[in-house]
């Protein structure tokens, strides 16, 4: 247990809606990680937040946006869901300047249809 | 670009054997942390090391161990006397150094291991 906790566990939506996953961090850290990961391959970066401010992207659209709350839980919110969007969302927390260890959470697997 | 490589796919053993999964990674960076992850069928990824880039002392854990060669851009892992719990997808993952890029994470493409009775 890394006290990293996602909401809600699976999701099925379809092409074009949008949906919002949550995390809350473990307690004492102030930031948190998102990331993509299909089927078979590893986990790809999405974005970073510290202190409720966008920290660091990777290569995804603008219709992946996230937010942080003042008690550190987070939401990652996608737009125009598209097919390919399919996969194991995962939110990864730590202590900025502490010991750099990211501590994941179960993940929420995305369905689109 | 920051690039992690784990060429091993998938690799099978019988339980007490040993096994080394490979990592090999590039970056331009001068300071750096090397990661491995578990990730069991449940899902979660499970921190197993962190290594920074000045620090190439292998390094122990219990059946675990983890050697370090900046000279060949490596970091692998080996599992002495594999259980069948040990059954996972190991992931060897690259970040920058700073608080910006330390919560970036480049992984590899993880590799199976499976450990038979």
């Amino acid at each position: 247990e890394t006290g990293v906790t996602q909401s809600p566990t699976h999701l099925i939506k379809t092409r074009g809606q949008q949906v919002t996953l949550r995390c809350s961090s473990q307690s004492g850290h102030n930031t948190v990680s998102w990331y993509q990961q299909a089927l078979g391959q590893g986990p790809q970066f999405i974005f970073q937040y510290y202190r409720e401010e966008e920290n660091g992207r990777g290569n995804f659209p603008p219709r992946f946006s996230g937010l942080q709350f003042p008690n550190y839980s987070s939401e990652l919110n996608v737009n125009a869901l598209e097919l390919d969007d399919s996969a194991l969302y995962l939110c990864a927390s730590r202590l900025a300047g502490g010991r750099n260890e990211q501590f994941f959470g179960p993940g929420t697997r995305l369905t689109v249809l | 670009a920051q690039k992690v490589t784990q060429a091993q796919t998938e690799i099978s053993v019988v339980e007490k054997e040993d096994v080394t999964l490979d990592c090999v990674y590039e970056t331009r960076d001068t300071t750096y942390y090397l990661f491995w992850y578990k990730q069991p069928p449940s899902g979660e990824l499970v921190f197993l090391i962190r290594r920074n880039s000045f620090d190439e002392q292998n390094e122990i854990s219990g059946r675990y161990s983890w050697n370090f060669q900046k000279s060949t851009s490596s970091f692998n892992f080996t599992i002495t006397a594999s259980q069948v719990v040990d059954s996972a997808v190991y992931f060897c993952a690259l970040s920058g150094w700073g608080s910006s890029n330390t919560g970036k994470l480049i992984f590899g493409q993880g590799t199976t291991l499976q450990v038979k009775p």
